[in-house]
């Protein structure tokens, strides 16, 4: 069983590109989680999607971020016009469906997407 | 703003040595708290989680204790092995319209000497 998976491992865009960021989650995961770790920093809570359906978006920027779960393929999160601050290593997680008790869920973590702009 | 406070930041130990750390979080509002291990230039590895106060979890040689009542969780390493070298992460989760949302400390990055 394959684990998270992100792509691609590091990414480089110029100031005001677009980046897009993917995460296919493991095999029958149907909750996806971003985090993002700005330079110094700790993870950061940004986003929680349900295929379909974003749940809690109340850490994701209130401009230029986007997160998407579709039916199908995997979730994107989408940075428009990148500036230098958007600068760091983004994760993402997901966790399996159960019913309730989904904080105490393990989350499963890939290896993350290191986003640099020049 | 949830505080996830994680003590000490780094620890240098010897081999065979035992240590532990500390996380400190709300005291109300528990739902779950989770710890990770995160070796460098890997995926943070999940350790436990923990929900109820009292709890101890155990993996090898690593254990955790929880006191929900006054926020706070110890994990412990007996006889450190360098391969135990990494940043300890723990999690918070409050549950309630935030039960997907995990808060994190900033880690104690532990280093351990042959």
């Amino acid at each position: 069983n394959a684990g998270v998976m992100q792509n691609p491992r590091h990414l480089v865009r110029r100031r005001g590109q677009e980046a897009r960021l993917r995460c296919s989650p493991m095999k029958g995961h149907s909750h996806v989680y971003w985090y993002r770790q700005l330079p110094e920093e700790g993870l950061k809570f940004m986003v929680y999607l349900q295929k379909e359906n974003i749940i809690d978006e109340s850490g994701m920027p209130k401009e230029r971020f986007s997160a998407e779960f579709p039916k199908e393929g995997p979730s994107i999160l989408r940075i428009q016009q990148v500036v230098r601050g958007d600068s760091a290593a983004y994760f993402c997680a997901s966790s399996p469906r159960t019913s309730g008790a989904l904080g105490k869920n393990i989350q499963y973590f890939g290896a993350g997407t290191r986003l640099s702009v020049l | 703003i949830l505080n996830v406070e994680q003590s000490p930041q780094s620890l240098h130990v010897q081999e065979g040595d035992s240590t532990n750390f500390t996380c400190s979080f709300p005291s109300s509002n528990f739902y779950a708290l989770h710890w990770y291990r995160w070796e460098t230039a890997k995926s943070p590895e999940a350790l436990f989680v923990m929900t109820l106060n009292g709890d101890e979890k155990k993996k090898g040689r690593i254990s955790a204790t929880l006191n929900t009542k006054e926020g706070y969780s110890y994990l412990y390493i007996k006889g450190s092995q360098p391969e135990d070298s990494a940043t300890y992460l723990c999690a918070f989760n409050a549950g309630g319209t935030s039960y997907g949302k995990l808060t994190f400390g900033q880690g104690t990055i532990l280093t351990v000497h042959p």
